[in-house]
């Protein structure tokens, strides 16, 4: 079955620092990858998807992610956040179904 | 073009009452998707729909939870009755391709407070 683990519940970084957040996922084909942030009192907006081809995808936002299959990792980084980045960070993964499975969620937070 | 519209965004109702949150989707998309999100649990797949046709419901936490899609425009959650325990934010989502492989689109969620 797919899952998809986000280990950090909470990152706190200061404003002007990089940005990686962890993601691992679990599924027993090529998968779709996505990262999607929700804003407080918002919906989810996707921010980046990984399908095929070239394993380092940029995204909005300066956001990229690198897919790593070896370690079943896909990884979100920022080389320089903003304070306008504190929020919810979401990865998901999708397959052969209909369905996005969610990870649980990081929470961004920014010091100024 | 304007996203999925979700009516009400704030619901605040007794115990036993029953409520029905709606979603709009996105013009010309096939799937709908309804997601609750709790501290608890995250965001949860409750049911998704492909050409207003149910096709998933196996995340309907019980009976008192049921969801329509009577046109391709407009779709329907309600429980009833409901109860504290169903407080939470509730989204629907909507794609335009099968949704594991292509991005969901979402809306602003209705925030469901039962006392």
């Amino acid at each position: 079955a797919q899952s998809v683990t986000q280990p950090d519940i909470h990152i706190t970084v200061s404003e002007g620092a990089s940005l990686e957040l962890r993601c691992n996922y679990s599924y027993g084909a090529t998968p779709y990858l996505f990262w999607y942030v929700q804003s407080p009192g918002q919906g989810l907006q996707l921010l980046l998807k990984y399908f095929s081809g070239d394993t380092l995808v940029q995204g909005i936002k300066g956001f990229e992610a690198e897919f790593k299959r070896s370690q079943s990792s896909f990884n979100l980084r920022k080389p320089s956040v903003h304070w306008s980045d504190a929020a919810e960070y979401f990865c998901a993964v999708g397959g052969g179904d209909d369905k996005i499975i969610f990870g649980k969620g990081t929470r961004l937070h920014i010091l100024p | 073009d304007a996203g999925v519209i979700q009516s009400p965004r704030h619901e605040v109702t007794e115990m036993g009452q029953e409520v029905t949150l709606r979603c709009k989707p996105i013009s010309g998309h096939d799937y709908l998707f309804w997601y609750r999100q709790t501290m608890m649990r995250g965001l949860e797949l409750l049911i998704y729909f492909n050409n207003n046709v149910p096709i998933d419901d196996s995340g309907m936490p019980e009976d008192r939870f049921s969801a329509k899609m009577p046109n391709a425009s407009f779709s329907t959650l309600k429980i009833q009755p409901s109860e504290p325990r169903d407080s939470a934010v509730y989204f629907c989502a909507s794609s335009p391709l099968a949704g594991g492989l292509n991005e969901q689109f979402f809306g602003p969620g209705t925030r469901l407070t039962v006392l």
